[in-house]
């Protein structure tokens, strides 16, 4: 089996900063994805990577970039935090290059005070 | 729009009784995953269905082969541990890359 690491679990910034999640996994697998879930609502696709150095938009990318700097881990940052960002951000990863299984981390929760 | 539409959204069952969920989808589908999130906040992959059903233990699922414009989800015989929020996510037929669409969740307690 294999896992996915999410770090921080919390992060706490100021209005304004940038801020960074960083996910890892040691699946091997070549896809890696980050979801924003809010509360009540479903998973938002903000990025995603077929493979290391790919980069792809998903439906909620703006005031976000991700970096995917090698095959086992994909980091995403806030470019510029706002109070209406608070959201568990969840990453996930899946072998090929999309429509197979996805396995997910357990989140990362950001706060914005 | 929402393409994925999942209902009930809350849901309070009682031990030992059964019940199933939907997602209905917008658009043709060309595959379905249910995910159970759990109390730390990680999604567990239930089932994946490209057609047909798949059964494990209590839990059935069923993609309709034929539309492709829903799924659904039975749990029989629910139990305390079955409590969560229940995610069903698409994969649209049409899309040129795989990506998954989220509904909005079912929130299910299991109560004795």
């Amino acid at each position: 089996g294999g896992i996915i690491t999410q770090t921080p679990k919390f992060l706490i910034g100021q209005e304004g900063q940038k801020l960074t999640l960083k996910c890892q996994q040691n699946f091997n697998h070549d896809t890696m994805y980050w979801y924003r879930q809010d509360s009540g609502k479903g998973l938002r696709l903000i990025y995603y990577s077929i493979t290391e150095n790919d980069l792809q938009k998903g439906d909620l990318s703006e005031g976000y970039d991700a970096s995917r700097e090698k095959k086992s881990s994909f980091s995403l940052t806030v470019t510029s935090a706002q109070k209406n960002e608070m959201a568990v951000f969840l990453c996930a990863s899946s072998f090929g290059q999309g429509g197979n299984t996805l396995y997910f981390g357990e989140g990362s929760r950001l706060i914005v005070v | 729009g929402d393409q994925v539409e999942q209902s009930p959204s809350a849901l309070s069952l009682h031990e030992g009784t059964d019940s199933a969920l939907r997602c209905n989808f917008t658009t043709t589908m060309r595959s379905v995953q249910w995910f159970r999130q759990n109390s730390r906040g990680s999604l567990i992959s239930l089932f994946y269905l490209a057609s047909g059903t798949k059964e494990n233990g209590r839990l059935k699922s069923a993609f309709d082969s034929k539309e492709r414009r829903y799924s659904t989800l039975h749990i029989r015989d629910a139990q305390l541990e079955d409590s969560g929020t229940y995610f069903c996510a698409a994969i649209i037929a049409s899309s040129s890359f795989s990506k998954l669409v989220f509904g909005q969740g079912t929130s299910l307690s299991v109560v004795p």
